[in-house]
């Protein structure tokens, strides 16, 4: 299948920083790349969705200044966590769609934020 | 609104049983369904995928079927072996274009050596 990757892996930054992670789509184009976030033992909740080219659409309730998603390319899409808080700790998890054919969703292995 | 729902929510077997996890959805209206393993601090790895115009799929000890009309999947898992012990979620797509997929809460399941 398909790979996606997310850089880093795991990132430990102190409160009132800004942290960058990065997901690429390997070996496909992915026009449209989703962004979750996920506390322990919950399910994953969609932040956004990032559209090449175009403006992130955002859930409700998701403060769009505060998780900058940038898609310039078609393997490329980074969220930025601008000014972290200690509550801003979480997995982040990205995801791409595949459109050649299955429209099949694979996921990146995830990002480790921890706030200090 | 789509809502899709799994049970059991904890589910915690004997090594060699054979499983059965459940998904629901209330929306019919669906391109496909995929079902995901999640290990403890990990990525989603995904499993299995049915399109809306099959019925089930096999992929070694796995089979997921899908049955539209009633808004249900089932993900059967033969000789389970401790290794297969995860959280397994369940996700829809409705459509092709910039449609989100809609994720279960998943199934923890434990397979006792």
């Amino acid at each position: 299948g398909a790979v996606v990757s997310q850089h880093p892996s795991w990132v430990i930054c102190k409160s009132g920083t800004s942290v960058k992670i990065e997901c690429r789509s390997l070996d496909f184009q992915a026009t449209t790349m989703f962004w979750y976030r996920q506390f322990p033992k919950q399910s994953l909740m969609l932040m956004a969705t990032s559209n090449e080219g175009s403006k992130a659409t955002y859930e409700q309730g998701v403060e769009k200044d505060k998780f900058l998603i940038n898609h310039a390319s078609l393997t490329l899409s980074t969220l930025t966590v601008t000014s972290a808080h200690p509550e801003d700790s979480s997995f982040y998890i990205c995801s791409a769609r595949d459109y050649r054919g299955s429209y099949e969703q694979y996921f990146g292995p995830g990002t480790r934020l921890t706030v200090t | 609104k789509q809502e899709v729902t799994q049970i059991p929510a904890a589910l915690s077997v004997p090594e060699g049983e054979n499983l059965v996890l459940n998904c629901s959805f209330t929306d019919s209206a669906i391109y496909n369904l995929q079902w995901f393993r999640q290990d403890p601090g990990k990525g989603l790895t995904s499993l299995l995928l049915i399109q809306s115009s099959q019925r089930e799929q096999t992929s070694g000890r796995l089979n997921a079927s899908l049955d539209k009309s009633s808004g249900r999947s089932t993900l059967y898992i033969a000789a389970s072996q401790p290794g297969d012990s995860a959280t397994y979620l369940c996700a829809v797509l409705r459509g092709t274009s910039y449609d989100k997929v809609i994720f279960g809460p998943g199934t923890s399941l434990s397979v006792i050596p």
